[in-house]
Order: structure tokens, then C-alpha cells, then sequence
């Protein structure tokens, strides 16, 4: 199985300051169709989950332009340019090249 | 708008076994899979199993093989995940989410197993 790493794990952000969450897979995620099917997801407080970025830099619909992720083969980074306060909660990369499908730990981020 | 709306809380007792329903709108529901993601309190997620809503067949986590069956009834527009056999260690928030990308998620259901 594809095992998923995060750091940090815990990541104290000051509001209006970029914030950075690194996501590491233990085997390349590139498919053979030529995409990477590397996605991340904001769960806040309370909260389901919610997709922000997929196929590594992707972000969704609704999603502020301040996050972005990038990255290939098997590193990864889901960058915040300025952290607001709503941007508390915990981060999760996912890897949806093999089966089973894995989360990361997450990272938790907060003010 | 897309939405999934999952069915409320439950108790069970150990031994006992649960269905939580996930009611699919504002898209061609057999366009798509279901999938199924569990949140242990304070936790992470864990990746369950999906189901084709389209064609009915399955895959799980091998973890989860042999006491989980997830279903759906293409007339109302619903998948259901079926959990047998219940320890303390089940309980959690069930999440349904749409496709593999997860682009969609139910608002989650507490699964509550105490004696």
C-alpha cells in the first residue's frame, strides 16, 4: 500500500503570513494515463472535509486563489500565501493513483 | 447545486450492526461512484470502499471486507453503507463523498457504539 507523511504536523500560522504543509508518498503517484492523483482537503472545525486542490495544483471551483499546491513523482506542497483566519483546521493530502486510496495524518493549522 | 445528505446519529450496541443512507441531488446520479470515508474522534480519515452507482458493484478496504456492504437504489437517488458487526472501535463520523476525487461530501453521520 501507498503510505502517506505530512509535516509538520502541528503548524502555528500568523495571520496575513504565508504558511507551507509538505505531503510525501511512499511510491510515485503518476499515473499511467500521465496524471498525478495527488488532491488536498481543508477540514475546519466541526466540519466535513472539503477538496481544495486535485491532480496536485488543480485548485477547485470557490476556492481562494491564495492556496496552491505543487509538486510530482512522490513530494508534494500545499502553500497559503497569506493565512487568514478562516483557514484554521486540519489539511489532508490524499493519494488516488493505487488502491487503496490513503490519507495523509493531516496537519493541523492554527492561529 | 450538488448535495449529499446523509442520515442522522445512531447508537448501537456492540454486536449490532448499522445502515447510514447518503440521499444524492442535483446531479446524474449513475454518472458517478460513491464513496465511503470513516473519522474515528479526534482522528484521521480512513478510506472505507466505494460503490458504481451505476452498475452496483463494490470494492472495500480489506480491512473492512466481510462487514461492510454498501448498496444503492438508483430510483431515489441513494447509496447506503451497511456495517456488521459493531465494536467500540467503530465508532466514528461516516462520510459519503462523490467519485474518487472526493469532490462532494455528506455533512458526515456519528456512529455511536457503546454497550
Amino acid at each position: 500500500d501507498v503510505v502517506m507523511t505530512q509535516s509538520p504536523l502541528s503548524l502555528p500560522a500568523t495571520l496575513g503570513q504565508p504558511a507551507s504543509i509538505s505531503c510525501t508518498s511512499s511510491q510515485s503517484l503518476v499515473y499511467s494515463d500521465g496524471n498525478t492523483y495527488l488532491t488536498w482537503f481543508q477540514q475546519r472545525p466541526g466540519q466535513s472535509p472539503r477538496r481544495l486542490i486535485y491532480q496536485v495544483s488543480n485548485r477547485d471551483s470557490g476556492v481562494p486563489d491564495r492556496f496552491s499546491g505543487s509538486g510530482s513523482g512522490t513530494d508534494f506542497t500545499l502553500k497559503i500565501s497569506r493565512v487568514e483566519a478562516e483557514d484554521v483546521g486540519v489539511y489532508y493530502c490524499m493519494q488516488g493513483k493505487q488502491w487503496p486510496p490513503a490519507f495523509g495524518p493531516g496537519t493541523t493549522l492554527d492561529i | 447545486q450538488v448535495q449529499l445528505v446523509q442520515s442522522g446519529a445512531e447508537v448501537k450496541k456492540p454486536g449490532a450492526s448499522v445502515k447510514v443512507s447518503c440521499k444524492s441531488s442535483g446531479y446524474t446520479f449513475t454518472g458517478y461512484y460513491i464513496h465511503w470515508v470513516r473519522q474515528a474522534p479526534g482522528q484521521g480519515l480512513e478510506w472505507m470502499g466505494w460503490i458504481n452507482c451505476d452498475k452496483g458493484d463494490t470494492k472495500y478496504s480489506q480491512k473492512f471486507e466481510g462487514r461492510v456492504i454498501m448498496t444503492r437504489d438508483t430510483s431515489i437517488t441513494t447509496a447506503y453503507l451497511e456495517m456488521t458487526s459493531l465494536t467500540s472501535d467503530d465508532t466514528a463520523v461516516y462520510f459519503c463523498g462523490r467519485t474518487s476525487g472526493l469532490d462532494y461530501w455528506g455533512q458526515g453521520t456519528l456512529v455511536t457504539v457503546s454497550s
